[in-house]
Formats: structure tokens, sequence, C-alpha cells
């Protein structure tokens, strides 16, 4: 819940501005990233992903981008609504033979309406 | 369909006291995870099952049991709490590893 906000980097919006999560990941090695919302009180909840032989990838309202080079991620929202705010955790998966997701601290979005 | 069902969602024990923390799973899915979430932490792995029948240690497995009771359930158990164990614990669980994982509501344990 709003525990988990302590501490975090916080990006705040109007509604209706487009937001940008960013995320740099640690393993060059990884091959697949995934972000995640948690709601105050909830689980996070899968949003999109993308694989380590793509660029960019689409989503209702969201865009992931990955940049290799710099290992980068970011989360765009097209049309913020109050509805978005929560915390924005990007995940990484290690090359194969590691099975886990390898979780960041998370970004704290507030959307003012 | 309820995806992943975490119970209890509220605990408090006192130090040295035992519990487990029961989830389960209907999407059946092969892989499941215990993770533990602390106030600007992120969220770290304690345990993790690729494939009924195996378990595996995650970043933070001291402390902590776990035993995949059949495809459907993961249970993680703690057999003496320690104050440094208060935290939220998600369960989760995905097809493969090399897909997204799919979480429950959280269960919040505080030991006292």
């Amino acid at each position: 819940g709003e525990s988990v906000g302590l501490h975090l980097p916080t990006l705040s919006v109007q509604e209706g501005d487009n937001s940008i999560i960013n995320c740099a990941y640690s393993n060059s090695a990884s091959d697949y990233f995934i972000w995640y919302k948690q709601e105050s009180g909830k689980g996070p909840q899968f949003i999109i992903d993308i694989r380590s032989n793509m660029d960019k990838r689409q989503g209702q309202r969201v865009t992931v981008l990955l940049n290799k080079t710099v290992k980068h991620l970011s989360l765009q929202i097209a049309a913020t609504q109050p509805g978005d705010s929560a915390v924005y955790f990007c995940a990484e998966r290690p090359h194969s033979g590691y099975s886990t997701l390898t979780f960041g601290k998370g970004t704290m979005l507030l959307v003012s309406p | 369909n309820a995806g992943v069902t975490q119970t209890p969602k509220f605990q408090v024990l006192k130090t040295g006291q035992s519990m487990t923390l029961q989830c389960a799973q209907d999407m059946n899915h092969n892989s499941m995870y215990w993770y533990r979430q602390d106030p600007g932490m992120g969220l770290r792995l304690i345990y993790y099952s690729a494939s009924e029948g195996t378990t595996d240690k995650g970043e933070v497995p001291n402390g902590y049991n776990v035993s995949r009771l059949n495809k459907r359930e993961f249970s993680l158990r703690l057999e003496s709490a320690a104050p440094s164990q208060t935290s939220v614990y998600f369960c989760a669980s995905s097809e493969g590893t090399n897909t997204e994982a799919f979480f429950g509501q959280g269960t919040r344990l505080t030991v006292v």
C-alpha cells in the first residue's frame, strides 16, 4: 500500500499529459523485460512486456522502449488519467538458465485532475 | 477464475511463532514464486518453484521454507518469526519462466 511508496522517485503530472517512466537495468545479458503497475494495497499487475530482440512495443495507451546500448527501459503512458496513479516497476530476466525476474525499486506516478 | 489467491491477508505474530502463508493459482501455471516487499526495496524473491516437484532459493531465503504441494499450491513457512520478517508477502505464478508473472493481493505480516 502506501508504505511501498516511501523514498521512491516520484513523477507528478497533470491529467491528460503524457508520462514517461524510466528504468535502468543492470544486466546486459537480460533478454526479457516487463513493466508492472501496483496500486495502493494491491499486488503488482502486468502492463506490458518486451523481449531483447525488439526496441519498441505498443499496447493500449502504453509504449515500452528498450535501449540495450545504455541498458535503459522506458514506459510511456499517453493521456495519463488519475487511475494511472500507482507505483510502476520494471523487471528484467537475466539470460537463459536463470528463471526468475529481478525487480527495480519502482517509481511513483501521481496524476492530478 | 480467481487467478492467484493468498491467505491470510493480514497476520500479526509474536517473535518466535511459526506460521504458513498459503497460495493457490487456478491458471494451470507451471512456475510459482514468493516475494517480499519492503518500503523502498522493491520486490525481492524468497523462493520459487520452476515446476511441480522442484523448489529453489531466491535472493532472500533465510528464515523461510517452502512446499510445492501440487501444481496449484505453493506455501511459505516461517518456522520462528523475527521482527525483520515484517513485510508484505506476494505470491506469483507464471506459465513458464519466460512469461509474465501474475501476482496475488499480498499478505501483510507484522512480527512483534
